[in-house]
């Protein structure tokens, strides 16, 4: 079975620092790919983010960056200079061939509140 | 339309009515999905469309929920006999292709169904 675990259910910063939210995973699949969604209090799903498996290289996009690292089954996020715009909820999802490639399965969320 | 559209965005109805859900994904879409989130967790899988045909039901809670997608473009997700635990933001989302390499699955705003 498939399993996205975000331990932090929320977290709250002050506008400018820095927030990582963790996102460890359980597969038995060797190829897989891992998401990043955000979910602002409008309610729509924003895609941030896919890797794959086989790509364990951070990648940086702005003030988003991420750190897969397979060895400990973890894709952590991490904003920079946070911003009140960045207040939403984030969940990590996880694809793979035993859902048929189909489906996501999502971590609960962390709820990122960023304050001025 | 640009991205992904459902309707009605809010939906009260009483316990055992039978209610439906629409969704219209991006244009030229041809993989759908239905997604269920219920308050403070992630969206869940309920059924996966592959043009007209529904190549993964596993996810329907039971034999009240069904649902369509007759011509390969608009699918609706129907609920027989609605009980208060079917309470939840009903999300929809579309890809372009059900691979496992290419698709990135997104959302649309969802509708709220709350049964009194």
């Amino acid at each position: 079975a498939q399993k996205v675990t975000q331990a932090q259910t929320e977290i709250s910063v002050v506008e400018k620092e820095d927030v990582t939210l963790d996102c460890v995973y359980e597969t038995r699949d060797t190829t897989y790919y891992l998401f990043w969604y955000k979910q602002p209090p409008s309610g729509e799903l924003v895609f941030l983010i896919r890797r794959n498996s086989f790509d364990e290289q951070n990648e940086i996009s702005g003030r988003y960056s991420w750190n897969f690292q397979k060895s400990t089954s973890s894709f952590n996020f991490t904003i920079t200079a946070s911003q009140v715009v960045d207040s939403a909820v984030y969940f990590c999802a996880l694809r793979g061939p035993n859902s048929g490639y189909s489906t996501l399965t999502f971590g609960k969320g962390t709820m990122l509140l960023v304050s001025p | 339309g640009a991205g992904v559209s459902q309707t009605p965005s809010n939906k009260v109805t009483e316990k055992g009515k039978y209610v439906e859900l629409r969704c219209d994904p991006i244009s030229g879409h041809t993989a759908l999905y239905w997604y269920r989130q219920s308050l403070g967790q992630g969206p869940e899988f309920l059924i996966y469309f592959q043009g007209t045909g529904a190549a993964d039901d596993s996810g329907l809670p039971n034999d009240r929920f069904f649902a369509v997608r007759p011509e390969g473009s608009v699918s609706t997700l129907k609920i027989q006999r609605t009980e208060r635990g079917d309470s939840a933001v009903y999300l929809c989302a579309s890809s372009a292709l059900a691979g496992p390499s290419t698709d990135t699955q997104y959302f649309g705003p969802g509708t709220r169904l709350t049964v009194l």
